[in-house]
């Protein structure tokens, strides 16, 4: 089955820094790769995904970027927030598959 | 709209006794998936509904796990002879139609589970 590595399980950034959190996966088959924040005692909820057949995504302050060769991806946020406080799960889902297999999360630490 | 509502929010329970878990996914979602986060980790996946039928329960870690959505909505995680070690956050998810390779996951905000 697929397996999904993260890294770091802990980030701390200074309020305007950017941060970088990197998976790697398993399975070549894999195609979607979705980023959940979930902020504390609350429900994980998607930012960003992205397919296999592009190479990298934005939306504002938040990029994914993809490389099918090396099976990684990273999560790429600049201008970091205090909000932005949070751990964030990447996941990786095969094609012929309806089930995500998640990292095991990163703790951002934005201090203002 | 309504997102993904769980209950109870909490359970405290004895080592050996049976729990129940209620998942009422958004409506419309076919496709609805339980998941174990233990602190510190990811959502572990536990099974995935299409429907009514158990698609993949292959996330279940033994006999004592069940689940059902006997009318294509509402689903209830059932433990039998709880043990310490079930002691974890158990959410549920659901999905607008299953597509392999492309699901968001719509979370509900989680069933604490804490075995004495």
């Amino acid at each position: 089955g697929e397996n999904v590595e993260q890294h770091p399980s802990t980030l701390s950034v200074q309020e305007g820094d950017s941060a970088v959190i990197k998976c790697t996966y398993s399975d070549s088959a894999s195609n979607y790769f979705p980023w959940y924040k979930q902020e504390l005692g609350k429900r994980p909820q998607l930012i960003i995904d992205i397919r296999s057949n592009v190479g990298e995504k934005k939306d504002q302050r938040i990029a994914v970027t993809l490389n099918k060769t090396a099976k990684h991806f990273s999560l790429h946020i600049t201008e970091t927030q205090p909000e932005d406080s949070a751990v964030y799960f990447c996941a990786a889902e095969t094609g012929g598959s309806y089930i995500p297999t998640f990292g095991r999360g990163t703790s951002l630490i934005v201090h203002p | 709209g309504a997102g993904v509502s769980q209950t109870p929010s909490n359970k405290v329970t004895e080592k050996g006794k049976y729990v129940e878990l209620r998942c009422d996914p958004i409506s419309g979602h076919t496709a609805l998936y339980w998941y174990r986060q233990s602190l510190g980790q990811g959502p572990e996946f536990l099974i995935y509904f299409q429907g009514t039928g158990a698609a993949d329960d292959s996330g279940l870690p033994n006999d004592r796990f069940f689940a059902v959505r006997p009318e294509g909505s509402v689903s209830t995680l059932k433990i039998q002879r709880t043990e310490r070690g079930d002691s974890a956050v158990y959410l549920c998810a659901s999905s607008p139609m299953a597509l392999a390779g492309a699901n968001e996951q719509f979370f509900g905000p989680g069933t604490r589970l804490t075995v004495l």
